[in-house]
Protein backbone atom coordinates (compact mmCIF):
# COMPACT_ATOMS: atom_id res chain seq x y z
CA UNK A 1 0.00 0.00 0.00
CA UNK A 2 0.68 3.81 0.10
CA UNK A 3 3.52 5.00 2.09
CA UNK A 4 3.44 8.70 4.01
CA UNK A 5 3.85 11.24 1.21
CA UNK A 6 5.05 14.87 2.04
CA UNK A 7 5.29 17.58 -0.84
CA UNK A 8 7.01 19.70 -2.34
CA UNK A 9 9.78 17.45 -1.65
CA UNK A 10 11.80 20.69 -1.28
CA UNK A 11 11.34 24.07 -0.76
CA UNK A 12 12.99 27.35 -0.90
CA UNK A 13 12.15 30.31 0.10
CA UNK A 14 13.42 33.78 1.76
CA UNK A 15 13.80 35.26 4.60
CA UNK A 16 10.36 36.29 6.07
CA UNK A 17 8.40 34.51 3.86
CA UNK A 18 5.39 32.17 4.45
CA UNK A 19 5.43 28.56 3.93
CA UNK A 20 3.53 25.42 3.95
CA UNK A 21 4.46 21.73 4.24
CA UNK A 22 2.13 19.76 3.60
CA UNK A 23 2.27 15.01 4.65
CA UNK A 24 -0.56 12.59 3.46
CA UNK A 25 -0.49 10.12 6.43
CA UNK A 26 -1.10 6.32 5.64
CA UNK A 27 -4.82 5.59 5.06
CA UNK A 28 -6.51 4.89 7.84
CA UNK A 29 -3.41 6.08 10.28
CA UNK A 30 -5.38 8.16 13.13
CA UNK A 31 -1.96 9.50 14.46
CA UNK A 32 -0.25 12.08 12.74
CA UNK A 33 3.67 13.31 13.99
CA UNK A 34 5.85 16.07 12.79
CA UNK A 35 9.55 15.98 13.24
CA UNK A 36 11.99 18.41 12.42
CA UNK A 37 15.73 17.09 11.22
CA UNK A 38 18.93 19.38 11.37
CA UNK A 39 21.83 18.85 9.36
CA UNK A 40 23.86 16.22 11.50
CA UNK A 41 21.55 15.22 13.96
CA UNK A 42 18.54 13.12 14.60
CA UNK A 43 15.11 13.82 14.11
CA UNK A 44 13.09 16.19 17.16
CA UNK A 45 9.31 15.92 17.74
CA UNK A 46 7.38 19.24 16.56
CA UNK A 47 3.51 18.05 16.75
CA UNK A 48 1.33 15.19 17.27
CA UNK A 49 -2.44 14.88 16.11
CA UNK A 50 -4.58 12.28 16.75
CA UNK A 51 -7.77 12.75 15.03
CA UNK A 52 -8.10 16.48 14.07
CA UNK A 53 -7.18 17.46 16.99
CA UNK A 54 -3.42 18.61 18.48
CA UNK A 55 -2.77 16.22 20.98
CA UNK A 56 0.83 17.53 21.48
CA UNK A 57 2.37 20.50 20.58
CA UNK A 58 5.01 20.66 22.95
CA UNK A 59 8.06 20.55 20.74
CA UNK A 60 6.45 23.53 18.61
CA UNK A 61 9.71 25.80 18.77
CA UNK A 62 8.09 29.43 18.70
CA UNK A 63 4.74 30.58 17.91
CA UNK A 64 6.23 31.17 13.99
CA UNK A 65 4.75 27.43 13.53
CA UNK A 66 1.69 26.30 13.63
CA UNK A 67 -0.10 22.74 12.22
CA UNK A 68 -3.54 21.36 11.20
CA UNK A 69 -5.29 18.62 10.33
CA UNK A 70 -8.96 19.53 9.42
CA UNK A 71 -10.43 16.42 8.22
CA UNK A 72 -8.20 14.34 10.47
CA UNK A 73 -6.60 12.71 7.61
CA UNK A 74 -4.06 15.28 5.65
CA UNK A 75 -1.89 17.47 7.80
CA UNK A 76 -0.28 21.25 6.90
CA UNK A 77 2.46 22.34 8.99
CA UNK A 78 3.29 26.13 8.43
CA UNK A 79 5.67 28.20 9.72
CA UNK A 80 5.39 32.11 9.20
CA UNK A 81 8.43 34.61 8.82
CA UNK A 82 11.06 32.04 8.22
CA UNK A 83 14.35 32.31 9.11
CA UNK A 84 17.21 31.10 8.54
CA UNK A 85 17.21 28.58 11.50
CA UNK A 86 13.97 26.92 10.31
CA UNK A 87 16.27 25.31 7.38
CA UNK A 88 16.05 21.79 8.01
CA UNK A 89 14.27 18.59 6.52
CA UNK A 90 10.55 18.21 8.05
CA UNK A 91 9.49 14.51 8.17
CA UNK A 92 5.96 13.25 8.79
CA UNK A 93 5.02 10.14 10.30
CA UNK A 94 1.72 8.19 10.89
CA UNK A 95 0.62 5.45 13.39
CA UNK A 96 -2.29 2.87 13.31
CA UNK A 97 -1.66 1.70 16.99
CA UNK A 98 0.61 4.00 18.72
CA UNK A 99 3.80 1.80 18.93
CA UNK A 100 5.07 2.03 15.38
CA UNK A 101 5.19 5.07 13.42
CA UNK A 102 5.91 5.25 9.79
CA UNK A 103 7.60 8.14 8.19
CA UNK A 104 7.59 10.08 5.07
CA UNK A 105 10.39 11.13 2.50
CA UNK A 106 11.02 14.48 4.21
CA UNK A 107 10.55 18.45 2.77
CA UNK A 108 13.82 19.54 2.83
CA UNK A 109 13.43 23.62 4.09
CA UNK A 110 16.13 26.16 2.81
CA UNK A 111 15.59 29.66 4.03
CA UNK A 112 18.10 32.02 2.62
CA UNK B 1 12.13 12.26 30.83
CA UNK B 2 13.62 10.05 28.37
CA UNK B 3 16.95 10.30 26.46
CA UNK B 4 18.94 8.42 23.60
CA UNK B 5 22.58 8.56 23.13
CA UNK B 6 24.51 6.47 20.37
CA UNK B 7 28.26 6.32 21.29
CA UNK B 8 30.36 6.69 17.92
CA UNK B 9 29.05 9.60 15.43
CA UNK B 10 30.74 7.52 12.77
CA UNK B 11 31.93 3.93 11.90
CA UNK B 12 33.24 1.81 10.04
CA UNK B 13 33.66 -1.99 8.88
CA UNK B 14 34.76 -4.05 6.57
CA UNK B 15 32.36 -5.82 4.01
CA UNK B 16 31.70 -8.76 6.06
CA UNK B 17 32.17 -7.81 9.58
CA UNK B 18 30.57 -7.52 12.45
CA UNK B 19 28.27 -4.58 13.08
CA UNK B 20 27.86 -3.30 16.20
CA UNK B 21 26.22 0.25 16.56
CA UNK B 22 25.76 1.25 20.52
CA UNK B 23 22.73 2.95 22.16
CA UNK B 24 21.78 3.69 25.49
CA UNK B 25 18.85 5.17 26.76
CA UNK B 26 17.25 6.91 30.01
CA UNK B 27 14.03 6.50 30.84
CA UNK B 28 11.70 6.55 34.08
CA UNK B 29 9.16 4.37 33.12
CA UNK B 30 9.33 0.76 30.93
CA UNK B 31 10.12 1.90 27.30
CA UNK B 32 9.95 1.31 23.86
CA UNK B 33 13.17 1.18 21.69
CA UNK B 34 13.40 1.13 18.02
CA UNK B 35 16.30 1.53 15.31
CA UNK B 36 15.85 2.91 12.21
CA UNK B 37 17.90 3.40 9.00
CA UNK B 38 17.82 6.57 7.18
CA UNK B 39 19.97 6.13 3.36
CA UNK B 40 20.54 9.54 1.82
CA UNK B 41 18.02 11.67 0.54
CA UNK B 42 15.25 9.24 2.29
CA UNK B 43 13.14 8.99 5.04
CA UNK B 44 13.55 6.82 7.91
CA UNK B 45 12.63 3.17 7.68
CA UNK B 46 12.05 0.82 10.75
CA UNK B 47 14.59 -1.47 11.67
CA UNK B 48 13.35 -2.95 14.27
CA UNK B 49 12.05 -2.49 18.15
CA UNK B 50 11.29 -3.64 21.12
CA UNK B 51 7.96 -3.27 22.69
CA UNK B 52 8.24 -5.54 25.99
CA UNK B 53 7.92 -9.51 24.44
CA UNK B 54 11.26 -10.98 23.82
CA UNK B 55 14.34 -9.26 24.82
CA UNK B 56 16.30 -10.06 21.67
CA UNK B 57 14.53 -8.65 18.74
CA UNK B 58 14.88 -9.67 15.02
CA UNK B 59 14.71 -6.75 12.10
CA UNK B 60 14.66 -6.58 8.48
CA UNK B 61 18.16 -7.23 6.61
CA UNK B 62 19.55 -9.51 8.98
CA UNK B 63 19.76 -6.34 12.13
CA UNK B 64 19.03 -7.67 15.27
CA UNK B 65 19.07 -6.39 18.69
CA UNK B 66 18.94 -6.98 22.44
CA UNK B 67 17.46 -5.21 25.35
CA UNK B 68 19.35 -5.08 28.12
CA UNK B 69 17.35 -3.08 31.23
CA UNK B 70 20.32 -3.91 33.73
CA UNK B 71 22.92 -1.68 31.33
CA UNK B 72 20.04 0.29 29.83
CA UNK B 73 21.45 -0.44 26.32
CA UNK B 74 19.50 -1.61 22.98
CA UNK B 75 23.04 -2.06 20.58
CA UNK B 76 21.97 -2.95 16.95
CA UNK B 77 24.10 -5.75 15.49
CA UNK B 78 24.33 -7.75 12.08
CA UNK B 79 27.10 -10.88 11.84
CA UNK B 80 28.23 -9.55 8.22
CA UNK B 81 28.20 -6.15 6.80
CA UNK B 82 26.89 -5.56 3.14
CA UNK B 83 27.90 -2.68 1.57
CA UNK B 84 23.79 -1.73 0.98
CA UNK B 85 24.16 -1.41 4.83
CA UNK B 86 25.76 2.23 4.24
CA UNK B 87 23.32 4.35 5.78
CA UNK B 88 22.73 6.50 8.95
CA UNK B 89 21.11 4.97 11.96
CA UNK B 90 19.09 6.40 14.66
CA UNK B 91 17.94 4.72 18.15
CA UNK B 92 14.45 5.83 19.44
CA UNK B 93 13.18 5.64 22.66
CA UNK B 94 9.92 5.72 23.48
CA UNK B 95 7.05 5.39 26.66
CA UNK B 96 5.38 2.50 26.54
CA UNK B 97 1.95 1.87 25.79
CA UNK B 98 -0.37 4.88 24.05
CA UNK B 99 0.56 7.29 20.93
CA UNK B 100 3.76 9.17 22.33
CA UNK B 101 6.64 11.36 20.26
CA UNK B 102 10.10 9.26 19.84
CA UNK B 103 13.23 10.86 21.31
CA UNK B 104 16.21 9.74 18.60
CA UNK B 105 19.51 9.65 19.01
CA UNK B 106 21.46 12.28 17.47
CA UNK B 107 22.54 8.62 14.92
CA UNK B 108 25.39 7.06 13.51
CA UNK B 109 26.89 6.78 10.14
CA UNK B 110 28.09 3.32 9.45
CA UNK B 111 30.31 3.29 5.94
CA UNK B 112 30.95 -0.35 4.89
CA UNK B 113 34.07 -0.89 2.92
CA UNK B 114 35.11 -3.36 0.26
Amino acid sequence: GAGVSQTPSNKVTEKGKYVELRCDPISGHTALYWYRQSLGQGPEFLIYFQGTGAADDSGLPNDRFFAVRPEGSVSTLKIQRTERGDSAVYLCASSADGDTQYFGPGTRLTVL
Amino acid sequence: AQSVTQLGSHVSVSEGALVLLRCNYSSSVPPYLFWYVQYPNQGLQLLLKYTSAATLVKGINGFEAEFKKSETSFHLTKPSAHMSDAAEYFCAVTVSGGYNKLIFGAGTRLAVHP
